[in-house]
């Protein structure tokens, strides 16, 4: 079946630092959703990527779709203590449901 | 999130007790999901449905079962079956857009077997 990895699964930065996180499939996608998780709450939509090359800036996140449509990033430029939480990204091929990956864990030092 | 309510926030179980974790929407969603979320994980599916009245197993439903009765409400009882049920439970829903699926998830049931 499908899967999905992500790395790397921890990643302590100090506030300011950038921090990547990369979203591997087996499959070739459809489109690739990312998702950020506070300690203690649950996953909130953040984003999704539909075409090859597609990228997407949010602020301080800048997301990318590669152009073989089985890969994706998601880049944070001068951290800040409020990014703190866990980043999955989610794809999906065809008719399958969403797959999750297991997440980047990010905690920022002031 | 928005719209998604789940309870208990906390559930706590006999072992060789069933459960029921209530998962309900007020989005108008067709779809509803199931996950698990255990430390290291990530979300594993445990079931999802598309239809009223129609469901399907995920990847984790041995031990599970669940109902869909009416669009809004998708509760997920664990049953005895279930060998390690402690986890944190996620419900979500999700609408079809142009251009693919958004899950939006609820606030989740801390699940823990005494």
């Amino acid at each position: 079946g499908q899967q999905v990895m992500q790395i790397p699964q921890y990643q302590h930065v100090q506030e300011g630092e950038d921090f990547t996180t990369y979203c591997n499939s087996s499959t070739t996608l459809s489109n690739i959703q990312w998702y950020k998780q506070r300690p203690g709450g649950h996953p909130v939509f953040l984003i999704q990527l539909v075409k090859s090359g597609e990228v997407k800036k949010q602020k301080r996140l800048t997301f990318q779709f590669g152009e073989a449509k089985k890969n994706s990033s998601l880049h944070i430029t001068a951290t800040q203590t409020t990014d703190v939480g866990t980043y999955f990204c989610a794809g999906k091929s065809g008719y399958s449901t969403l797959t999750f990956g297991k997440g980047t864990m990010l905690l920022v030092s002031p | 999130d928005g719209g998604i309510t789940q309870s208990p926030k906390y559930l706590f179980r006999k072992e060789g007790q069933n459960v029921t974790l209530s998962c309900e929407q007020n989005l108008n969603h067709d779809a509803m999901y199931w996950y698990r979320q255990d430390p290291g994980q990530g979300l594993r599916l445990i079931y999802y449905s598309h239809i009223v009245n129609d469901f399907q197993k995920g990847d984790i439903a041995e031990g599970y079962s669940v109902s869909r009765e009416k669009k809004e409400s998708f509760p997920l009882t664990v049953t005895s079956a279930q060998k390690n049920p402690t986890a944190f439970y996620l419900c979500a829903s999700s609408i079809e857009g142009r251009d693919g699926e958004t899950q939006y998830f609820g606030p989740g049931t801390r699940l823990l077997v005494l």
